[in-house]
């Protein structure tokens, strides 16, 4: 099966700032998405990443504060921006396929805003 | 508004026994139903998806769908300290190939 990757693992950054997050597959995937997990909680999804097409949002989440890319079949890239402490979470891309709804995860981006 | 129910736990379980972990779900239109495992510190591992009414199998595991009763369920066999995780549920809505997930419930292996 495929395997996928993000970088970086984790990062610390100022109040602020933006940190763009990486995610790539080592085959071509249909359906790659970016979710978000704060501590002690589920997964939310923030948007599906379209290729060649601006991405999807879920209810909550916009494209000025997440900016995402997805440039071919293997490769997005999530941006977080203008931080705040409350951005701090783990950020997950994962992958599917078209017609399934199986999904499958990155090792995740730890994130912490001071 | 979709949801997906499930008990926080901590459920404890003795070691060798049966773990028996319980979703519930609002959408009665949702055909694909996931297990996903979470170590602490770690991503979600796909472990277990059922899409018929019934049980299906796989090794220690058994997942369990009842759609009238919109109820999936894992059951873990022979439990190990290993399987101490979070296990999250998850369930297929939209035509978009999106899942969402419930809060997970954390299991304790106690040997």
């Amino acid at each position: 099966s495929a395997v996928i990757s993000q970088k970086p693992s984790r990062d610390i950054c100022q109040r602020g700032t933006s940190l763009t997050i990486q995610c790539q597959v080592d085959s071509q995937v249909t359906m790659m998405f970016w979710y978000r997990q704060q501590p002690g909680q589920s997964l939310t999804l923030i948007a599906t990443a379209n290729q060649g097409s601006e991405a999807t949002y879920e209810s909550g989440f916009v494209i000025d504060k997440f900016p995402i890319s997805r440039p071919n079949l293997t490769f997005s890239t999530l941006t977080v921006s203008n931080m705040s402490p409350e951005d701090s979470s783990i950020y997950l891309c994962s992958f599917g396929q078209e017609n399934s709804y199986e999904q499958y995860f990155g090792p995740g981006t730890r994130l912490t805003v001071t | 508004q979709k949801e997906v129910e499930q008990n926080s736990g901590p459920l404890s379980v003795p070691e060798g026994a049966i773990a028996s972990l319980n979703c519930t779900y609002s959408d009665r239109g949702s055909q694909s139903f996931f297990w996903y495992r979470q170590y602490s510190g770690k991503s979600p591992e796909l472990i277990m998806f059922i899409y018929s009414n019934g049980d299906k199998e796989d090794g220690r595991f058994t997942a369990q769908l009842n759609k009238a009763s919109q109820y999936v369920s894992l059951l873990i066999r022979d439990s190990q300290p290993s399987d101490s995780a979070t296990y999250l549920c998850a369930v297929g809505y939209s035509s978009a190939s999106k899942i969402i997930f419930g809060s997970g419930t954390r299991l304790s292996i106690r040997p």
